[in-house]
């Protein structure tokens, strides 16, 4: 069971380039999420989606770009990357419910922004 | 903005000692899930408690939500290696929010 795939799994940036960080699953999930995890400060979310064609910032969303034209995938766009956004990023999906539902995720994409 | 802090941050014991780790907030909670993160991987669900009061046992792990639904506590039993890693916990506050808040996180160790 593949569950949340997420690619490239560690990436260097430079300062002011861009990437797509991509995040596909196969569960059939409604619920999307990209969080980004900085040592000692848990989880924090950057965006979410409720359904293709369906997203909305989360808690850090500023820097960051996501699209959900599938319900399969969800990629995270980092437009001009700046070092603080060197962080690990973790992609999540979560079956249709009340909100509840237990979050997959995947391995996390390591980030490093020089 | 809805915290749920944990303690205590890190934590380092020797096989087969009992620990708890304590999960708080100010605010009420629908229901809470604790997590497990293994270095390299992404976390992953133990159990949700959804009722005030509610005790859950997970083979050595206990988890019990408090009554007012603002706190929480895992508790391992003769801990073992198997058990180290990062634990979570994170708060749904209900209704059509479908975002959980999670806290910084336990740091737990269990040397041999």
């Amino acid at each position: 069971n593949a569950g949340v795939t997420q690619t490239p799994k560690f990436r260097i940036l430079k300062i002011g380039q861009s990437m797509t960080l991509q995040c596909t699953q196969d569960m059939n999930h409604n619920y999307m999420y990209w969080y980004r995890q900085d040592p000692g400060m848990g989880l924090k979310l950057i965006y979410y989606s409720v359904g293709a064609g369906i997203t909305d910032k989360g808690e850090v969303p500023n820097g960051y770009n996501v699209s959900r034209s599938t319900t399969e995938d969800f990629p995270l766009r980092l437009e001009l990357a700046a070092p603080s956004q060197t962080s690990v990023y973790f992609c999540a999906s979560s079956p249709p419910g009340q909100g509840n539902q237990p979050q997959h995720f995947g391995d996390g994409t390591r980030l490093s922004i020089l | 903005t809805q915290l749920l802090e944990q303690s205590p941050q890190f934590l380092s014991i020797q096989e087969g000692e009992n620990l708890t780790v304590y999960c708080n907030s100010s605010s009420v909670f629908s229901s809470l899930q604790w997590y497990r993160q293994e270095p390299g991987e992404g976390p992953v669900l133990l159990v949700t408690v959804v009722t005030g009061g509610e005790v859950k046992k997970l083979k050595r792990l206990t988890f019990q939500f408090g009554d007012a639904r603002k706190d929480s506590s895992l508790h391992i039993t003769a801990a073992q290696p198997g058990d180290t890693g990062l634990y979570l916990c994170a708060g749904f506050s209900g209704g059509s929010n479908y975002k959980l808040t999670f806290g910084k996180g336990t740091l737990l160790t269990v040397n041999p």
